[in-house]
């Protein structure tokens, strides 16, 4: 059974371009977290997705950033002109239970740096 | 909201010696504090969490402790390896779900053979 699989692991872009990351959750999990870590912090929640539904957007930056996970394919994260400061490495995580599950795996991250 | 603060953010021990982390959290409501193991380039993974209504839990060569009254928890490793190496994470949550886990800054822990 693989495990939450993410690519690219590695990621750049130069200023102004756009970011797109994707996530397959593990097999039978239908709840996708997006994490961002900067470098020598700990990770902060970005957004929690069911298929087809955003359940959780509170740790979003309010633009150029969006999240989606369609009835099939992965989840994509998607980072729209991209800026400096957005470099991080982005994690997600998928989970079997829905509201209330305190577990879930996470995948080995997509590093993005923006030049 | 919850903050989360973590101690040391670097640790280094000689292989066989006990490390232990110390984390602090401000949220009373919070009950499920989880510890994770992130290696270089890869995901951050769950090595062991305890609830509230438990003190200390055991896994082998590691255990966290946990003080509900001073707001504090404690990961214990003894015995360690070098493969112990690597950036360990608290998180705390008022146990409502997954993504309201709040992490600390993360320790770099060092296992010297």
């Amino acid at each position: 059974n693989a495990g939450v699989m993410q690519n690219p692991r590695h990621l750049v872009r130069r200023r102004g371009q756009e970011a797109r990351l994707r996530c397959s959750p593990m097999k039978g999990h239908s709840h996708v977290y997006w994490y961002r870590q900067l470098p020598e912090e700990g990770l902060k929640f970005m957004v929690y997705l069911q298929k087809e539904n955003i359940i959780d957007e509170s740790g979003m930056p309010k633009e150029r950033f969006s999240a989606e996970f369609p009835k099939e394919g992965p989840s994509i994260l998607r980072i729209q002109q991209v800026v400096r400061g957005d470099s991080a490495a982005y994690f997600c995580a998928s989970s079997p239970l829905g509201q209330g599950g305190t577990e879930a795996f996470f995948g080995q991250g997509t590093r993005l740096t923006v030049v | 909201g919850e903050n989360v603060e973590q101690h040391p953010s670097t640790l280094s021990v000689q292989e066989g010696d006990s490390a232990v982390i110390k984390c602090t959290y401000s949220d009373s409501a919070s009950n499920y504090f989880p510890w994770y193991k992130q290696e270089l380039g890869k995901g951050p993974q769950l090595i062991i969490d305890i609830r509230s209504n438990v003190g200390e839990k055991k896994d082998q060569r590691i255990a966290v402790t946990l003080n509900k009254t001073a707001k504090h928890f404690s990961l214990h490793i003894t015995e360690t390896q070098p493969e112990d190496s690597a950036v360990y994470f608290c998180a705390a949550s008022p146990d409502t779900g997954f993504q309201k886990l709040v992490f600390g800054t993360g320790t770099r822990l060092l296992v010297s053979p």
